[in-house]
């Protein structure tokens, strides 16, 4: 089945700068790539998501690109503020019954 | 449009009882799917519904179950409790199989002590 591996497990940023958060996927038939935002003691949260015929993906401060050959996606947030910091899951599924397969997560802390 | 909800938020249990957990869909989602969360596993897939009927089904024993109703209500269920099943149950509803975006609830705790 899919594997879907994310690092790092712990992102520790200032705010303003940049964070990046990267996935790797196994099954090359997937083709649905949704990021997900979780704050404290709430569900996640569908924050940007990437199909297969698109390369990269942008909503304000937040972008997606997707690598298809290398089978790997990244989050990008820029500019990054305090109320940035939460768990970011990433996940990958495939046409068909779409059940993602999701990343272990990484935990964003943005300074002030 | 209201979100997804899921009752209850917080439950506590003993082991060898059993519980059941709702999920509403957000109002002309069909579909709708449970996982559980821990710290040691992550994200699990438990199973899916879509017209009343189970389409998914995750690697879990037969203790967990679920059910969808002709409204997409959605329970599930988990019988003879054990300390391991203490975990965040959530529930995601898509407004069909093949959209695949996926809207989560805010779950519901569940400890087995």
């Amino acid at each position: 089945g899919e594997n879907v591996e994310q690092h790092p497990s712990t992102l520790s940023v200032q705010e303003g700068d940049s964070a990046v958060i990267k996935c790797t996927y196994s099954d090359s038939a997937s083709n649905y790539f949704p990021w997900y935002k979780q704050e404290l003691g709430k569900g996640p949260q569908l924050i940007i998501d990437i199909r297969s015929n698109v390369g990269e993906k942008k909503d304000q401060r937040i972008a997606v690109t997707l690598n298809k050959t290398a089978k790997h996606f990244s989050l990008h947030i820029t500019e990054t503020q305090p109320e940035d910091s939460a768990v970011y899951f990433c996940a990958a599924s495939k046409g068909g019954s779409y059940i993602p397969t999701f990343g272990r997560g990484t935990s964003l802390i943005v300074h002030p | 449009k209201a979100g997804v909800t899921q009752t209850p938020r917080y439950l506590i249990k003993t082991r060898g009882q059993q519980v059941t957990l709702s999920c509403s869909p957000i109002s002309g989602h069909r579909s709708v799917s449970w996982y559980q969360q821990t710290p040691g596993q992550g994200l699990q897939f438990l199973f899916e519904y879509f017209s009343e009927t189970q389409r998914n089904k995750g690697n879990f024993p037969g203790r967990f179950s679920g059910r969808q109703f002709s409204n997409s209500r959605s329970e599930m269920n988990v019988s003879t409790l054990e300390l391991g099943d203490s975990a965040l149950y959530l529930c995601a509803s898509s407004l069909d199989r093949e959209s695949g975006t996926q809207y989560f609830g805010p779950g519901t705790r569940l400890t087995v002590l």
